[in-house]
C-alpha cells in the first residue's frame, strides 16, 4: 500500500508569483484534504476534494485554489503569494470506508520572500 | 465553530516516567477523534482514531481516552522514551461527513534520556 505523497518537498518563491504543490493519496482513498501550517501552530484546513469535487473551503481567500484529478490525486494553486503565505502545506487522504481517518503526506515547506 | 485546546504546551519529563497529554474540545457533536505525532519540520503521523461511541484505544504504549460530554481526550505514553519526542496534535472533524479537521496548537513533548 502506497502512503500519502507530496512534492515538492521545499521550494522558495517571492511575493507576487504563483505557485502548485502536488500529492498523490493512498491507495483506495477518494478524498484528499490541504492544510497550512503555520510554525508553531496546529494546522489550518483550506479544503477538501471529494471525487474531484470541492467539498468544503476552509477561511482561505479565493486566491488558494484546487483541483482533483480522476485518479484522485490533486493541487494546490496559490496566486499571488504574499509573506504570511510561508509556511508548512499538509496534505491528506482519507476514506469513508476507514472512519474517515486522516493519512496526511510528509508536506512542503513553501517560504516566501 | 469548534475550539481544540491542548494543554500543556510543552512538558519534558525524564526516561520512562508515563506522559499525560490532554485534549479538550467546545463542540461534543465530534464523529471520531484522532491523535496525530509531528517530528519537526516533517507531516503528521497518526498514531490513534477513537469513534464517537469508543471510550478508549490502545495501540502499543499508547492509549487514549475519550469523553463526549465533557469534552476531553486524555491520550497515555507509558514508559516513555527519548525516541517518544515529538510534538503530539489532537483533531476533530465535526460530523459524519465532515472530513474538515479542527486541531489543536499540539504538545511538544521532550523526554530526557
Amino acid at each position: 500500500e502506497t502512503g500519502v505523497t507530496q512534492s515538492p518537498t521545499h521550494l522558495i518563491k517571492t511575493r507576487g508569483q504563483q505557485v502548485t504543490l502536488r500529492c498523490s493519496s493512498q491507495s483506495g482513498h477518494n478524498t484528499v484534504s490541504w492544510y497550512q501550517q503555520a510554525l508553531g501552530q496546529g494546522p489550518q484546513f483550506i479544503f477538501q476534494y471529494y471525487r474531484e469535487e470541492e467539498n468544503g473551503r476552509g477561511n482561505f481567500p479565493p486566491r488558494f485554489s484546487g483541483l482533483q484529478f480522476p485518479n484522485y490525486s490533486s493541487e494546490l494553486n496559490v496566486n499571488a503569494l504574499e509573506l504570511d503565505d510561508s509556511a508548512l502545506y499538509l496534505c491528506a487522504s482519507s476514506s469513508r470506508r476507514e472512519y474517515n481517518e486522516q493519512f496526511f503526506g510528509p508536506g512542503t515547506r513553501l517560504t516566501v520572500l | 465553530k469548534q475550539e481544540v485546546t491542548q494543554i500543556p504546551a510543552a512538558l519534558s519529563v525524564p526516561e520512562g516516567e508515563n506522559l499525560v497529554l490532554n485534549c479538550s474540545f467546545t463542540d461534543s457533536a465530534i464523529y471520531n477523534l484522532q491523535w496525530f505525532r509531528q517530528d519537526p519540520g516533517k507531516g503528521l503521523t497518526s498514531l490513534l482514531l477513537i469513534q464517537s461511541s469508543q471510550r478508549e484505544q490502545t495501540s502499543g504504549r499508547l492509549n487514549a481516552s475519550l469523553d463526549k460530554s465533557s469534552g476531553r481526550s486524555t491520550l497515555y505514553i507509558a514508559a516513555s522514551q527519548p525516541g517518544d519526542s515529538a510534538t503530539y496534535l489532537c483533531a476533530v472533524p465535526k460530523g459524519s461527513n465532515d472530513y474538515k479537521l479542527s486541531f489543536g496548537a499540539g504538545t511538544t513533548v521532550t523526554v530526557r534520556a
